[in-house]
């Protein structure tokens, strides 16, 4: 199975910070790579399809890049509502994985 | 609006056997692949398994693999996940998930998610 590494694990933030997390798989995926967030006691919503795709509703301050086996995520102007959980996973192999998350808190 | 709701989530002892079933609504759910993933307390989503449209084409989890069995009913917009030979391991909210696509793309995600359901596996 394609292992996907996420770093960091957690980081600490503030309102209006801009911050990057990476993502990266242990093979090829090209840029089968999607973004999720993940709030307490909700299920995952997805942010980023396609590496770089916005899903319709999400704010422009979040963006995706990458290609290959490396990724990122990245959010400017850090709002409130957007401490959580991020977790990158591959869609490229039919057995599809995850990475470990990372919980961005204040 | 489009739901997805899990039930039969439960407590079961080591061993045992479950089947969770997905209530579908506000979506085409014959033409829409679906799946199953799961979250452990504390850790991240684990995909659990995947069933096309006509149920031609199935894969699993190899951590699961042997003991489950996905399904669905198209006639009655429900997903199933027969669970067996239960290990502590599974203990997991279980989220039935739905497939989409961007043909142009070649680019796959999954969404929407229903709300989980609770499998606790201890004796």
């Amino acid at each position: 199975d394609i292992q996907m590494t996420q770093s960091p694990s957690s980081l600490s933030a503030s309102i209006g910070d801009r911050i990057t997390i990476t993502c990266r798989s242990s093979q090829h995926i090209g840029t089968h790579l999607n973004w999720y967030q993940q709030k307490p006691r909700k299920a995952p919503k997805i942010l980023i399809n396609a590496a770089s795709s916005l899903q319709s509703g999400v704010p422009p301050r979040f963006s995706g890049s990458g290609s290959g086996t490396d990724f990122t995520l990245t959010i400017s102007n850090l709002q409130t509502e957007d401490f959580a959980t991020y977790y990158c996973q591959q869609s490229y192999s039919t057995r599809l994985t995850f990475g470990g998350g990372t919980k961005v808190e204040i | 609006e489009v739901q997805l709701v899990e039930s039969g989530g439960r407590l079961v002892r080591p061993g045992g056997s479950l089947r969770l079933s997905c209530a579908a609504s506000g979506f085409s759910f014959s033409s829409n692949s679906m799946n199953w993933v799961r979250q452990a307390p504390g850790k991240g989503p684990e995909w659990v398994s995947h069933i096309t449209p006509t149920s031609s084409t199935i894969y699993y989890a190899h951590s699961v693999k042997g003991r489950f069995t996905i399904s669905r009913d198209n006639a009655k917009n429900t997903l199933y996940l027969q669970m067996s030979s239960l290990r502590v391991e599974d203990t997991a909210i279980y989220y039935c998930v739905s497939s989409m696509s961007d043909f142009r793309s070649g680019s796959n995600w999954l969404d929407p998610w229903g709300q989980g359901t609770l499998v606790t596996v201890s004796s």
